[in-house]
C-alpha cells in the first residue's frame, strides 16, 4: 500500500513568519511530487510541483525534495492570513499512467495576524 | 483558458439511486481523473481515463464507473448509492507531456445521500 504521510495539524504561524511543511512517502520509485492548496469549502489548487532532488522557488514558495530520505516539504516565507488553508501533499509514481496520485490526508495552516 | 468544469455542483439522492456526474477538461488536456474526498479518508483516486480508455482504476467497488468521450469529457457513475457515497467528487484534467503529472482540479460535485 503505497502512503504519503503529512501531519494534520493544525500548525499555527504568525503572519510574516516561515511555515514549514513537511510530508513524506512509502514508494522509492515515486517519480513527481505536488503541492496542492485546498481552502475551505473549495477543491484543491496546484501550487507547487518538483521532480528532482534539491530546492524549487516560486515566489514566496519553496518546494524541497530529498528522494533518498521519501521526504518533500514546502516553505511558505512571509506568511499571509490568505495562506490559511489545508495544504496537500501529493506523489505520482505512474504505474502505467500520470493519472493516479496519491494524496496526503492534508496539514491545515493557520497564519495570525 | 477556461478551467475544468464539472456539472452539476450539488447533488441530493437517495439511498439505492444511481447518480452520473460530468467533467469537461480544460481544453487541449486530454487525461481526465476522479477523485473521492471525505473528511475521514482524504482524497482517493477512483480512475484516470485517456483517449477514451480507462487506463487506472483505484480501490473502488464496481459501482462506480466512468467513460469518456472522443472530446475528452468524462463522466462517472455510481449505482445503487450508499451513505458512504456522500462526499466531494473531484474531476481533475492533465496534458499528456511536460510537465508530467500535473493535474488541475474541478470546483468538484458535493453528493449528498440520504
Amino acid at each position: 500500500q503505497k502512503e504519503v504521510e503529512q501531519n494534520s495539524g493544525p500548525l499555527s504561524v504568525p503572519e510574516g513568519a516561515i511555515a514549514s511543511l513537511n510530508c513524506t512517502y512509502s514508494d522509492r520509485g515515486s517519480q513527481s511530487f505536488f503541492w496542492y492548496r485546498q481552502y475551505s469549502g473549495k477543491s484543491p489548487e496546484l501550487i507547487m510541483s518538483i521532480y528532482s532532488n534539491g530546492d524549487k522557488e516560486d515566489g514566496r514558495f519553496t518546494a524541497q525534495l530529498n528522494k533518498a530520505s521519501q521526504y518533500v516539504s514546502l516553505l511558505i516565507r512571509d506568511s499571509q492570513p490568505s495562506d490559511s488553508a489545508t495544504y496537500l501533499c501529493a506523489v505520482n509514481d505512474y504505474g502505467g499512467s500520470q493519472g493516479n496520485l496519491i494524496f496526503g490526508k492534508g496539514t491545515k495552516l493557520s497564519v495570525k495576524p | 483558458k477556461a478551467g475544468v468544469t464539472q456539472t452539476p455542483r450539488y447533488l441530493i439522492k437517495t439511498r439505492g439511486q444511481q447518480v452520473t456526474l460530468s467533467c469537461s477538461p480544460i481544453s487541449g488536456h486530454r487525461s481526465v481523473s476522479w477523485y473521492q474526498q471525505t473528511p475521514g479518508q482524504g482524497l482517493q483516486f477512483l480512475f484516470e481515463y485517456f483517449s477514451e480508455t480507462q487506463r487506472n482504476k483505484g480501490n473502488f467497488p464496481g459501482r462506480f464507473s466512468g467513460r469518456q468521450f472522443s472530446n475528452s469529457r468524462s463522466e462517472m457513475n455510481v449505482s445503487t448509492l450508499e451513505l458512504g457515497d456522500s462526499a466531494l467528487y473531484l474531476c481533475a484534467s492533465s496534458f499528456l507531456g511536460r510537465p508530467k503529472g500535473e493535474q488541475y482540479f474541478g470546483p468538484g460535485t458535493r453528493l449528498t445521500v440520504t
